[in-house]
């Protein structure tokens, strides 16, 4: 049964920090990662998404990696602003299916 | 990207009533799609995967009479809460695989409900 890890469980920073959110996953075998952002009592919206045969995707000031042997992702987000204020979700589909399994999410602040 | 909508956004029933909630995929037709359940502060659980013009399946622990879902279109899938109790109170999400290049998972706004 796959299982996904976010690390840190919370983070706070002031603006303009450049940030690393850490997602892992215990199958290798996997399908697809996708990365999303939850703001308060809202649904999810798909960041980025990176399939088994790549290692990374870009969108603006995100980047996310893949690295399947090491069961690791990272989302890099560039000079964080207090809009990047959200829930950071990682999502793993795997087995042959595209059901995902969450992480439980990094909860980021950025202050003025 | 793809838009999911979802209906209501929020509502609030009597204990012992039904509540219907509705996901739609609006510019794509989606033959899978997934209902969530959210607590506070926690990640989402995926109740069951709702497959067009079949039955859907549901997650261990997830009881089918009481979460009913009907996947009647390619555009259309609805969750309805029968009976509900205050317990019944979350966070539903539904979500839709659009197809193409990853089969990226596009989610609706979430359904807000509260059982009095």
């Amino acid at each position: 049964k796959q299982e996904v890890t976010q690390i840190p469980a919370a983070l706070s920073v002031p603006e303009g920090e450049n940030l690393v959110l850490n997602c892992s996953f215990t199958d290798s075998a996997i399908y697809n990662l996708q990365w999303f952002r939850q703001d308060p009592g809202k649904g999810l919206t798909s960041l980025l998404l990176i399939q088994s045969s790549q290692r990374e995707q870009t969108s603006g000031r995100l980047n996310a990696s893949l690295d399947k042997s090491s069961g690791r992702s990272t989302l890099y987000i560039a000079a964080s602003q207090p809009g990047d204020s959200a829930t950071y979700l990682c999502a793993v589909s795997s087995g042959g299916s595209y059901i995902p399994t969450f992480g439980r999410g990094t909860s980021l602040i950025v202050h003025p | 990207g793809a838009v999911v909508s979802q209906h209501p956004s929020r509502v609030i029933c009597k204990s012992g009533t039904s509540v219907k909630i509705e996901c739609r995929s609006l510019d794509f037709q989606a033959t899978t799609m997934f209902w969530y359940r959210q607590f506070p502060k926690q990640s989402l659980m995926l109740m069951a995967t709702s497959n067009e013009g079949s039955k859907a399946t549901y997650e261990q622990g997830v009881e089918k009479d009481k979460f009913l879902i009907n996947h009647a279109s390619l555009t259309l899938s609805t969750l309805t809460v029968t009976s509900a109790h205050p317990e019944d109170s979350s966070f539903y999400i539904c979500s839709a695989i659009a197809g193409g290049p990853g089969n990226e998972q596009f989610f609706g706004p979430g359904t807000r409900l509260t059982v009095l």
